[in-house]
């Protein structure tokens, strides 16, 4: 069975960081591709970031809205997937979901983050 | 970008009865490798999103042939026939190929 649990949300100040988990079992975590995908309290959907396999350098791809603030890397031996995310702002607070592969066939519960004063 | 637009906003149909969604995409989603990277989505309510349809017409493991997914190019559409209670959510369409990918902004569904 496919699982995975994203932690590490929370309440941050603006301007602040804040560090993702996604925890991974029931698939060969070493040639997926990973993606985070947030959700906004309005319900939006929008996908952020993506890390590709050792095969292919481990090749991260963004969203603009987040370039240069958030880093997406991962770690085959604990079979995990990170989000470093940074100068955090008020419109980054979201659900944030991990999803592998090339139609997101699976989602954890999601991790709550929420930018605010 | 590739801007991914669905309609209706929202819906209501009676237990048993067919609706159709619609999700038009700003460009073609045909991939340079023959593939359509189309994608329908349910979040139920409280849940998290579940994959329905993947590359235009394929349903993913488990999923009822009550739902099924058409269209190509630009214009696409999932269809769920004998709607049942357990089908209320929001239904999202999204595309995978052309980064950054992007979805609809969502379809909700209601039974009446």
């Amino acid at each position: 069975e496919v699982q995975l649990v994203e932690t590490g949300g929370g309440l941050v100040q603006p301007g602040k960081s804040l560090k993702l988990t996604c925890a991974t079992s029931g698939f060969t975590f070493s040639t997926a591709w990973m993606h985070w995908v947030r959700q906004s309290p309005e319900k939006r959907l929008e996908w952020i970031a993506r890390i590709k396999d050792k095969s292919n350098n481990y090749a991260t791809d963004y969203v603009e809205s987040v370039k240069g603030r958030f880093t997406i890397s991962r770690d085959d031996s604990k079979s995990s997937v990170y989000l470093q995310m940074n100068s955090l702002k008020e419109e980054d607070t979201a659900t944030y979901y991990c999803t592998p592969g090339y139609w997101f066939a699976y989602w954890g519960q999601g991790t709550l983050v929420t930018v605010s004063s | 970008d590739v801007v991914m637009t669905q309609t209706p906003v929202s819906l209501s149909v009676s237990l048993g009865g067919q609706v159709s969604i619609s999700c038009r995409s700003s460009q073609s989603l045909l991939h340079n490798n023959g593939n359509t990277y189309l994608s329908w989505y349910l979040q139920k309510p409280g849940q998290s999103p579940q994959l329905l349809i993947y590359k235009v017409s394929n349903r993913f493991s488990g999923i009822s042939d009550r739902f099924s997914g058409s269209g190509s190019g630009t214009d696409f559409t999932l269809k769920i026939s004998r709607v049942e209670p357990d089908d209320l959510g929001l239904y999202y369409c999204g595309q995978g190929t052309q980064y950054p990918l992007t979805f609809g902004s969502g379809t909700k569904l209601e039974i009446k």
